[in-house]
C-alpha cells in the first residue's frame, strides 16, 4: 500500500507566521503535489514536482514556495501567512498518472 | 483551454435508486479521464480511469468524446455511497490532473 503522509492533520498559525507543511511519501514516486482543497473550487494545484530540487508553480503559486531535497518528501512552505490560505491542504504523489494522496493538513489562519 | 465540468454541487438519491454524476470536459485530444472519491474523513482515493474500463464499487464511466463527458453510473445507490466526487482531466504535457469542483453525493436512507 502506496503511504503519503503529511505530517500535521490540523495547523492553526498566526498572520505572518512561517508555516511548513510536510508530505512523505514511501514508494519512491518521481512526482509529488501540492493542491489546496475548498468547497465549490475543487482541487486547485500550488506545485509540483518531478525530481529531486525540481519544482514547477501550479496554477495557484502565489503566496507559497516548496522544497523537494529528498524524493520522498515535498515540503509546502507560507512565507508569512494570510487568512485567505485558510483551507485544506493535499499532498499527493504518483509514478504515473494515478495520484496518491495524504489525509490532507487543514490550516487555519487566523 | 483544458477544463472540466461538474455541474452539479450537491446530489441527493434514495438508496437503492440510480446515480449519475455528471462530468464535461473540454480537451481538444484524447482525454484520460479519472473519477476520485473522497469519503468522509478519509483520504481522496482513486476510484476508476476511463483507460481500464472496469467496475470499482458498483461504479462505471463511459467516455463518450461525441458529448465530451464522463458521467458515473451506478444502477443502484448504497448509503456508504455517501461522499464526494471529482472528475478528473490529465493534462497534456506532464503529469498532472485537471479537476472538476466535485460533486457531495448523498444517500438517503
Amino acid at each position: 500500500d502506496v503511504k503519503v503522509t503529511q505530517s500535521s492533520r490540523y495547523l492553526v498559525k498566526r498572520t505572518g507566521e512561517k508555516v511548513f507543511l510536510e508530505c512523505v511519501q514511501d514508494m519512491d514516486h518521481e512526482n509529488m503535489f501540492w493542491y489546496r482543497q475548498d468547497p465549490g473550487l475543487g482541487l486547485r494545484l500550488i506545485y509540483f514536482s518531478y525530481d529531486v530540487k525540481m519544482k514547477e508553480k501550479g496554477d495557484i503559486p502565489e503566496g507559497y514556495s516548496v522544497s523537494r531535497e529528498k524524493k520522498e518528501r515535498f515540503s509546502l512552505i507560507l512565507e508569512s501567512a494570510s487568512t485567505n490560505q485558510t483551507s485544506m491542504y493535499l499532498c499527493a504523489s504518483s509514478l504515473g498518472v494515478g495520484a496518491f494522496f495524504g489525509q490532507g493538513t487543514r490550516l487555519t489562519v487566523v | 483551454a483544458q477544463r472540466v465540468t461538474q455541474p452539479e454541487k450537491l446530489l441527493s438519491v434514495f438508496k437503492g435508486a440510480p446515480v449519475e454524476l455528471k462530468c464535461n470536459y473540454s480537451y481538444s485530444g484524447s482525454p484520460e479521464l479519472f473519477w476520485y472519491v473522497q469519503y468522509s474523513r478519509q483520504r481522496l482515493q482513486l476510484l476508476l480511469r476511463h483507460i481500464s474500463r472496469e467496475s470499482i464499487k458498483g461504479f462505471t464511466a463511459d467516455l463518450n468524446k461525441g458529448e465530451t463527458s464522463f458521467h458515473l453510473k451506478k444502477p443502484f445507490a448504497q448509503e456508504e455511497d455517501s461522499a464526494m466526487y471529482y472528475c478528473a482531466l490529465k493534462r497534456d504535457s506532464n503529469y498532472q490532473l485537471i479537476w472538476g469542483a466535485g460533486t457531495k453525493l448523498i444517500i438517503k436512507p
